[in-house]
């Protein structure tokens, strides 16, 4: 079963302004934690965010929030004020709790970003 | 500089030539992994390794084979590739534990192509 999924397989935005990027998920384990990374075209894998299952306000980074709906069990990505160099892959991820740190990757979303 | 090595970043082989691929991290982790990025799919773990001589199997293991070492070092072998072992690969690391959120940190990808 499909354990995290994005349903966007592509995505436009123009340029400043905001986008939300879909993740949904799916767990019967109350600790996980859920987190983005970012694949630009040179192919490194950069973390931008993370939310704990716990966590009781949605996690910020700079421009990046998570929008986390626990009961949905959807954990949006919200890029504020886009800019051309936010293009790229966008991947969701999932770690269950217990001894061990496998992520579970969603298929990603293509971000480009116009001006 | 904290980081995880990967080489070669880009090989292109022919079926059945025995390859290694080494990843090196810096940052003293327990936790090593090996994923493969597949266009729609995401990634995928391949193997994961929670100490020295400590392996096991991730989602999609067969036609890999890894070892453990030294702490550092977490090779993925193909004894024999393939034309469907054609991917990008990823290898990571982390603190090993069992509370959230220990980042795991990404290697710059190898990209393969088995002809």
């Amino acid at each position: 079963a499909q354990k995290i999924t994005q349903t966007q397989p592509g995505m436009f935005v123009q340029e400043k302004e905001a986008v939300t990027l879909d993740c949904t998920y799916d767990t019967s384990d109350p600790s996980y934690g859920l987190f983005w990374y970012k694949q630009p075209s040179s192919g490194e894998m950069i973390f931008l965010i993370y939310q704990g299952s716990y966590d009781q306000q949605n996690a910020t980074e700079g421009r990046y929030s998570l929008n986390f709906q626990k009961a949905r069990k959807s954990a949006n990505l919200v890029i504020s004020a886009s800019q051309l160099g936010d293009s790229a892959m966008y991947f969701c991820a999932m770690r269950e709790g217990g001894y061990g740190n496998k992520l579970v990757f969603g298929a990603g979303t293509i971000l480009r970003v116009k001006s | 500089e904290a980081q995880v090595t990967q080489n070669p970043r880009y090989l292109i082989t022919v079926t059945g030539k025995k390859l290694t691929v080494t990843c090196s991290q810096n940052m003293n982790h327990e936790y090593m992994s090996w994923y493969r990025q597949d266009p729609g799919l995401g990634l995928r773990q391949i193997y994961y390794s929670m100490n020295v001589e400590v392996t096991d199997k991730g989602d999609v293991p067969e036609g890999y084979k890894v070892s453990r070492k030294e702490k550092r070092n977490f090779p993925l072998i193909l004894e024999s590739p393939s034309p469907n072992q054609t991917s990008l690969y990823f290898c990571a690391s982390s603190i090993l534990g069992t509370s959230f959120p220990y980042e795991q940190y990404f290697g710059p990808g190898t990209r393969l192509t088995v002809t």
